[in-house]
């Protein structure tokens, strides 16, 4: 079947712009979870959801993150007045339950100039 | 804060070596631990998932080994080819919380 998808695969975006990242996890998968991934480092967590409610937010960097999954499927991740420190890839996972494999998609490159 | 090492940083073998990579992590308070692999501008493939209760799992030439009450597991991967050549992070799930912990990466090289 189908992994996770996101979209666009790569965004390049002035400073100062608003930025909307899509995620499209596994059919049936309750969990997911986006993460930001900068240059030669690990993947960092950013929030969690059960199906459409947000149970952990704990990882985002500052107010102007934003994310929702308004339907229990699909989630968007929003940045506003993106900064030269937004630059990283954000990837998304989804598994069926929060302690189960988690499974990722291929990220989206965000490059603020 | 769970904090999640990996060693070494980087390592170029030749084909057909057997080679083990190494993770710790500082809170033994695990629920899992999953080894991933990283292909250059691509997402993460998972390998294996390790339950804490579980000493280790193969799959194919992978073995993964836990020992949670050291914090450390091993990846070991047998006979090793060229398109082996990729990043191999750990990252672990918490008892408590949501998020998986990564670590920082071993980039493994397999020369023809």
């Amino acid at each position: 079947g189908a992994g996770v998808s996101q979209s666009p695969r790569y965004k390049v975006a002035k400073r100062g712009q608003d930025v909307a990242l899509r995620c499209d996890p596994i059919s049936g998968h309750v969990s997911l979870f986006w993460y930001q991934q900068a240059l030669g480092q690990g993947p960092e967590f950013l929030t969690y959801f059960q199906n459409e409610a947000q149970l952990d937010k704990s990882g985002l960097p500052s107010d102007r993150f934003f994310a929702e999954r308004p339907e229990g499927s699909v989630s968007t991740l929003k940045i506003q007045r993106t900064q030269q420190e937004d630059s990283a890839v954000y990837l998304c996972a989804s598994s069926l339950g929060l302690a189960r494999e988690q499974f990722f998609g291929p990220g989206t490159r965000l490059t603020v100039l | 804060k769970q904090e999640v090492t990996q060693i070494p940083a980087a390592l170029s073998v030749p084909e057909g070596e057997n080679l083990v990579l190494n993770c710790s992590f500082t809170d033994s308070a695990i629920y899992n631990l999953q080894w991933f692999r990283q292909d250059p501008g691509k997402g993460l493939t998972s390998l294996l998932l390790i339950q804490s209760s579980q000493r280790e799992q193969t799959s194919g030439r992978l073995n993964a080994s836990l020992d949670k009450s050291s914090g450390r597991s091993t990846l070991y991967i047998a006979a090793s080819q060229p398109g082996d050549s990729a990043t191999y992070l750990c990252a672990v799930k918490e008892t408590s919380g949501s998020r998986l912990t990564f670590g920082e990466g071993t980039q493994l090289t397999v020369n023809p």
